[in-house]
């Protein structure tokens, strides 16, 4: 167990409306990721963060942002949702082990637009 | 540019039969790791294993094994004598370097073991 929370863990919205996703950890690692995971597509990055304040784009990042305040959560924020978004995302921390990190999952957020 | 490809969409099996799940990637990285995750029926994703691209040893896990063979550029993973608590989808992911800030996931294969 990683000590990843999501929040919400679903949700339905409308077309054009602001969304924003937590995901919170609380073992103080450094960096954590957004994904969406769409059929076909298996998982996608979005963004990462590399610490507080810090983040980069991942392979799909059009459509959303990001922000960091505080070590433990990270914002994944849907300025305008479009029926695209539809998806399930997963948040993830990064652990270091055996020379390279390996990614764990929070549990996911389905996120519906109408 | 790194990718991973799962050409088996869903696979069917009986209980108790071998299945192999397999994975193949594409990367210009000479140092780059390689991954497998399950996620459930239940929707979270589980970590399975890890291997570097320096280390073509198999591996076994109890019931699980995977063979990597740079010379394929492939990383496929069976499962012996499968279970119903098997059925999930499988994913294969690569990162290249030192850091997973680009890990390419596959599209999965939905394994389905019925008894």
């Amino acid at each position: 167990d990683a000590g990843i929370t999501q929040s919400p863990r679903h949700k339905v919205t409308e077309t054009g409306t602001p969304v924003t996703l937590r995901c919170h950890q609380t073992e103080n690692h450094r960096y954590m990721y957004w994904y969406r995971q769409d059929p076909g597509h298996g998982l996608r990055l979005i963004h990462y963060s590399y610490g507080v304040k810090d983040t980069d784009k991942g392979e799909v990042s059009d459509g959303y942002s990001v922000s960091r305040s505080k070590t433990e959560d990270f914002l994944l924020t849907l300025e305008s949702a479009t029926s695209s978004q539809t998806s399930v995302y997963f948040c993830a921390i990064s652990e270091w082990a055996e020379g390279t990190d390996t990614q764990y999952f929070g549990p996911g957020t389905r996120l519906t637009v109408l | 540019a790194q990718k991973v490809t799962q050409a088996q969409t869903e696979i069917s099996v009986v209980e108790k039969e071998d299945v192999t799940l397999d994975c193949v990637y594409e990367t210009r990285d000479t140092t780059y790791y390689l991954f497998w995750y399950k996620q459930p029926p239940s929707g979270e994703l589980v970590f399975l294993i890890r291997r570097n691209s320096f280390d073509e040893q198999n591996e076994i896990s109890g019931r699980y094994s995977w063979n990597f063979q740079k010379s394929t550029s492939s990383f496929n993973f069976t499962i012996t004598a499968s279970q119903v608590v098997d059925s999930a989808v499988y994913f294969c992911a690569l990162s290249g370097g030192f850091n997973n800030n680009d890990m390419r996931f596959g599209a999965g294969t939905r394994l389905t073991v019925k008894p």
